[in-house]
């Protein structure tokens, strides 16, 4: 299997802590996405970091890569309640980049 | 991004039965179309890619004559499942690719299949 993991598999923080995830993958990759999902609810394209990228942020999320080691992190700072969601990194295979390969998912919750 | 809807939300059929989920690109032409099958807190597998016009490609492991996937138009692609088994019972997600080389996808709500 091409799949990938994440962990924490599950993180509970107070709101207004900032929350880390992070992710492995096991082959080259075109580039890298994260995901939001809320309970039985489709997904939410949160970011996309390119193979060449190293680090990139997007309001409260900064995301990392390190092709070296095949990982990302994600990171939401000032976590708000809403932010309870699951998150998937995907990432976009070298060959036959259209494709995305989902990790195991971190299921967030933020305590109010 | 794009809009995309499922339909239905979620079916309850009988064991041998076949049901189809509609999956529609409501303001973007899609070429091309994915389907995921997700079982309850694990994460999305891809089932099959969808072409306008042409035959699906599918993953690896996934019944071609069980999963019928028809993409006759840009703005739809229907998955019928076949002899639906309770072990079918899943989250079926369909998700459109964005504009030619961009790689991110647009997903639909999802459609929760229960087989009895």
């Amino acid at each position: 299997s091409q799949q990938g993991e994440e962990d924490p598999q599950a993180l509970s923080i107070q709101e207004g802590e900032n929350a880390t995830m992070n992710c492995s993958y096991k082959t080259s990759i075109n580039n890298l996405q994260w995901y939001r999902q809320n309970s039985g609810r489709g997904l939410v394209h949160l970011i996309l970091i390119r193979s060449n990228e190293r680090e990139k942020h997007s309001g409260r999320l900064r995301v990392t890569l390190d092709t070296s080691k095949k990982s990302s992190s994600l990171l939401i700072t000032a976590s708000r309640a809403a932010d309870t969601a699951s998150y998937f990194c995907a990432n976009s295979l070298l060959q036959g980049a259209q494709k995305l390969v989902f990790g195991q998912g971190t299921r967030l919750t933020i305590n109010p | 991004g794009a809009v995309v809807s499922q339909h239905p939300s979620w079916v309850i059929c009988k064991s041998g039965t076949s049901v189809k989920i509609e999956c529609r690109s409501l303001d973007f032409q899609a070429t091309t179309m994915f389907w995921y099958r997700q079982f309850p807190k694990q994460s999305l597998m891809l089932m099959a890619t969808s072409n306008e016009g042409s035959k699906a490609t599918y993953e690896q492991g996934v019944e071609k004559d069980k999963f019928l996937i028809n993409h006759a138009s840009l703005t739809l692609s229907t998955l019928t499942v076949t002899s639906a088994h309770p072990e079918d019972s899943s989250f079926y997600i369909c998700s459109v690719k964005g504009l030619a080389g961009r790689y991110e996808q647009y997903f639909g709500p999802g459609t929760r299949l229960t087989v009895t």
